[in-house]
């Protein structure tokens, strides 16, 4: 079964240090999402890819958060400098259409904790 | 702005009591309500998704249904293994100016005793 491989599982990071996190969609699929979710809270959209164009990044702090799909396949996700509020689980997720209404498809997550 | 409430926040059930959980929402535009399953410390995963009111969808012991302004999912004689986090989120707006986003609502956490 396709599934969406992020990595690492688990990140420990200090505070100011930089940190990256890396995405595999599943194949064909041509909308990647990248979400944080806080402990007992929904995930919140950072940002949204269509191929390699970001097409929704209102949520994304971009002063220091950054985020690239180059060949749109996978992508990375950086936060340079990590500060202790970005302790979370980081969620990529992907749809297979280009528009539309499909759902999307989850990966495990990357626990970031920052100290 | 989309908003997605989901309560109670905590549901505790004996194995084979049934029992549901509600989504309530505000949305321009519904193009999605969607449910996910969340295991502890592992990403959310799909269960069902519901585009118009009166739709109805099934998986084993989970049935849910939609009306103009809520979502209910319907949890018949549950198991201990069904225990887990259940996530509503809602896609709404026009595809130009919201793109394809979830809005989710923070979860209902639901415990089977055996």
């Amino acid at each position: 079964e396709a599934e969406v491989a992020q990595s690492p599982r688990y990140k420990i990071t200090e505070k100011s240090q930089a940190v990256a996190f890396w995405c595999d969609p599943i194949s064909g699929h041509a909308t990647l999402y990248w979400y944080r979710q806080i402990l007992g809270q929904g995930p919140e959209l950072l940002v949204q890819f269509q191929d390699e164009s970001v097409v929704d990044d209102s949520q994304l702090p971009k002063d220091r958060f950054s985020a690239e799909r180059l060949k749109g396949v996978d992508s990375t996700l950086k936060i340079q400098p990590a500060e202790l509020g970005d302790s979370a689980m980081y969620l990529c997720a992907s749809s297979p259409a280009p528009r539309g209404n499909t759902e999307a498809f989850f990966g495990q997550g990357t626990r970031l904790t920052v100290v | 702005e989309d908003q997605v409430t989901q309560s109670p926040e905590a549901l505790r059930l004996q194995e084979g009591e049934s029992s549901s959980l509600n989504c309530s929402y505000t949305v321009s535009g519904l193009r999605g309500l969607f449910w996910y399953r969340q295991d502890p410390g592992k990403g959310p995963e799909f269960l069902f998704t519901l585009y118009s009111a009166g739709e109805e969808k099934e998986k084993e012991r989970l049935k849910a249904t939609l009306t103009k302004k809520e979502s209910f999912l319907h949890i018949t004689a549950p198991k201990p293994e069904d225990s887990a986090t259940y996530l509503c989120a809602v896609r709404g707006g026009r595809e130009e100016t919201s793109g394809s986003r979830l809005t989710f609502g923070e979860g209902t956490q639901l415990t089977v005793n055996p």
